[in-house]
C-alpha cells in the first residue's frame, strides 16, 4: 500500500456538469501530480503541484484545473464534462525520482 | 515531444515461460520506472532505474536501463499467473513530467 488515498472511488457524472477529485499524498511527499488514463492507454499527465503551486501541466484545456493545499492534499477539478473525459484519474506523490500512486477515481461521463 | 514505446502490446504465455518487455525511446531520460498495474487500480511502482547500463533485480524480475538512456527492458524468468498485469515503463527528464509508455498487458496462464 502506498499511502496515497483518492476519493471517490466512481463516480458518474452528465455532459456539462463540473466535478471535484480528491487525493491525500503520502507522508513527507509535498509534490503530487495528476493524470488521465483512458481504457487500454498509459497515464496521461494533467498537471503537478509542489508546494501549493502548480509546477507545471501537460496537454490538457484550462476547464482542467487544480489546488493543493497547506497538508499537501489536492483536488482536480474539470468544468464543463464531456464524453471523452471518462477516465481513470490517478493522483501520484513523489519524492526524489520515485512517484506513488493512489487506487484511482474512475469517472464515467454520460 | 517525447514518447516512450513499449513492445509487445500484449503478451499470453504459459505458466514458467520467460519473456522479456521493451521500453523504447529517441529521447534521454534522467531516470526510468517500471510500474505494474491490475485493472481498476493505480499503478505500482517496481523499480527506478538512473544510471546508463544499471541492471536491477527483484526476484524473478531483471529490469536494464540502456547504456544511453533512452531505453530499458524489463525480462521475467518463470512466469507465473501472479505476473498477469499491465506493465508501464515511465520516464523522466528530472522535470516535473514524466512520461509513459503505452504498457504491455501481460496474461500469464496456468
Amino acid at each position: 500500500e502506498t499511502g496515497v488515498t483518492q476519493s471517490p472511488t466512481h463516480l458518474i457524472k452528465t455532459r456539462g456538469q463540473q466535478v471535484t477529485l480528491r487525493c491525500s499524498s503520502q507522508s513527507g511527499h509535498n509534490t503530487v501530480s495528476w493524470y488521465q488514463q483512458a481504457l487500454g492507454q498509459g497515464p496521461q499527465f494533467i498537471f503537478q503541484y509542489y508546494r501549493e503551486e502548480e509546477n507545471g501541466r501537460g496537454n490538457f484545456p484550462p476547464r482542467f484545473s487544480g489546488l493543493q493545499f497547506p497538508n499537501y492534499s489536492s483536488e482536480l477539478n474539470v468544468n464543463a464534462l464531456e464524453l471523452d473525459d471518462s477516465a481513470l484519474y490517478l493522483c501520484a506523490s513523489s519524492s526524489a525520482y520515485e512517484q506513488y500512486f493512489g487506487p484511482g477515481t474512475r469517472l464515467t461521463v454520460t | 515531444t517525447q514518447l516512450l514505446e513499449q513492445s509487445p502490446q500484449f503478451l499470453s504465455i504459459q505458466e514458467g515461460e520467460n519473456l522479456t518487455v521493451y521500453c523504447n525511446s529517441s529521447s534521454v531520460f534522467s531516470s526510468l520506472q517500471w510500474y505494474r498495474q491490475e485493472p481498476g487500480e493505480g499503478p505500482v511502482l517496481l523499480v527506478t532505474v538512473v544510471t546508463g547500463g544499471e541492471v536491477k533485480k527483484l526476484k524473478r524480475l531483471t529490469f536494464q536501463f540502456g547504456d544511453a538512456r533512452k531505453d530499458s527492458s524489463l525480462h521475467i524468468t518463470a512466469a507465473q499467473p501472479g505476473d498477469t498485469g499491465l506493465y508501464l515503463c515511465a520516464g523522466t527528464s528530472g522535470t516535473y513530467k514524466y512520461i509513459f509508455g503505452t504498457g504491455t498487458r501481460l496474461k500469464v496462464l496456468a
